[in-house]
């Protein structure tokens, strides 16, 4: 177990929708990073925050937006759905921001996402 | 931009048959690279950190090494739960950047 928590692990939905996925990072982690993996893609870089603030931005759709709350845990709203959607979607915490050797990224369970 | 190639796609063992993974990377300035293993419908899980050319760590039946341009992690004497996709990522300013993995079957 990471001790990173992600929450639903599972989500179908219909195209034109919004869905809102829920991370919660390891005990005294500031840093939340979103990933997208799809069998064509592999596991992409969404989003990063630290501590609240937005620090980097990947490719990242307009129709999708992330923000991280006081108490760390973090949000993934995706709207507008379409089937190309359809991923699994990470949260990992680390301690610090930046990417560095020393920062390693521990990843949650993920969140399993279906548009039909 | 970071880049990350990692040999073969997949890799079929038999229980006890050793073998070894491919990483290439081209970054900009390497600040370490990570291995990570995979099980279907999960996580990545943290195995390694390397830092510099030469360094070495081991776990259990794996050993990453690193070298300027590449990293390898071997897999002696497998077992059937060594089966997993194994990823490398190099670190750049904010993200990881990860290969497309190494999915390794072993048949007992």
């Amino acid at each position: 177990d990471s001790g990173v928590t992600q929450t639903p692990k599972h989500l179908i939905t219909a195209t034109g929708q919004r869905v809102t996925l829920r991370c919660s990072p390891r005990s005294g982690d500031l840093s939340v990073y979103w990933y997208q993996q799809s069998l064509d893609q592999g596991l992409q870089f969404l989003i990063q925050y630290y501590n609240g603030e937005e620090r980097a931005k990947g490719n990242i759709l307009e129709r999708f937006s992330a923000q991280q709350f006081p108490d760390l845990h973090s949000e993934l709203n995706l709207s507008s759905l379409e089937l190309g959607d359809s991923a699994l979607y990470f949260c990992a915490s680390s301690v610090g921001t930046g990417a560095g050797g020393g920062n390693i990224q521990y990843f949650g369970a993920g969140t399993r996402l279906s548009v039909l | 931009e970071d880049q990350v190639t990692q040999s073969p796609e997949a890799l079929r063992l038999q229980e006890g048959e050793s073998s070894s993974l491919n990483c290439s990377y081209t970054v900009s300035g390497l600040r370490g690279l990570f291995w990570y293993r995979q099980d279907p419908g999960k996580g990545p899980e943290f195995l390694f950190t390397l830092y510099s050319a030469g360094e070495e760590k081991e776990k259990e039946r794996l050993k990453a090494t690193l070298t300027k341009k590449e990293s390898f992690l071997h897999i002696t004497a497998p077992k059937p739960e060594d089966s997993a996709t194994y990823l490398c990522a190099v670190p750049g300013d904010y993200k990881l950047s990860f290969g497309a993995g190494t999915t390794v079957t072993v048949r007992a």
